[in-house]
């Protein structure tokens, strides 16, 4: 059974604070990808990794890093949160680009930034 | 760069059949994306279309005009389960998916 697991479900941090997001997943996958969903908006690429030490902007990347020392665990920091953060944030994991392969989503964190 | 267009909320009643469209415009467009998302929880995989027509599997079946920019979900013999979310994603040159904003469907008695 694949799986794509977060370190959180619900995060409260404060304004200013250093955030870290982790997302593991076990199917061995080249990509990976943290997104966030707000209500109206839909989903939004934040960042996208496409192999250890290897990332990519996404549409909204402002405010945000990101971190893949191993294959399997990609990182998201927010590095000084703000409210306009406050989100459910998803990450998800596919096999490699050059071809278009579905992606499996972890369960999501909810971060509130007060 | 890419649009995607899908309605913000339906509804349906139990029993019923469900048509939810979605329009895109995507720059060296290759697939499209259905994703299906319950309140809560994670969006999972329901199809993919690269080729012009109509896929089925079970009660739900997609389909996609290549010329038209355009796909829809449709859903059969509809269930409470259903009322869900449902995400339109279409992938370009670089593969990487963009998301619609989703498509609340409502499925009542």
């Amino acid at each position: 059974d694949v799986k794509v697991t977060q370190s959180s479900r619900y995060l409260v941090k404060r304004t200013g604070e250093k955030v870290f997001l982790e997302c593991v997943q076990d199917m061995d996958h080249e990509n990976m990808f943290w997104y966030r969903q707000d209500p109206g908006l839909g989903l939004r690429l934040i960042y996208f990794s496409y192999d250890v030490k290897m990332k990519e902007k996404g549409d909204i990347p402002e405010g945000y890093s990101v971190s893949r020392e191993k294959k399997e665990r990609f990182s998201l920091i927010l590095e000084s949160a703000s409210t306009n953060q406050t989100s459910m944030y998803l990450c998800a994991s596919s096999f490699p680009t050059g071809r278009s392969y579905e992606q499996y989503f972890g369960p999501g964190t909810r971060l509130t930034v007060t | 760069g890419q649009n995607i267009d899908q309605p913000t909320e339906m509804t349906a009643t139990e029993g019923a059949i469900v048509q939810i469209n979605c329009t895109y415009q995507t720059s060296g467009f290759n697939g499209l994306f259905w994703y299906q998302q319950h309140a809560g929880e994670a969006p999972t995989f329901l199809s993919y279309n690269v080729l012009d027509g109509l896929e089925e599997k079970g009660r739900f079946s997609s389909f996609l005009s290549r010329s038209k920019g355009y796909s829809y979900l449709l859903l059969k013999e509809l269930q409470m389960k259903d009322s869900a979310s449902y995400l339109c994603a279409a992938t370009g040159g670089s593969y990487i998916p963009t998301f619609g904003r989703g498509t609340s469907l409502i499925v009542h008695p």
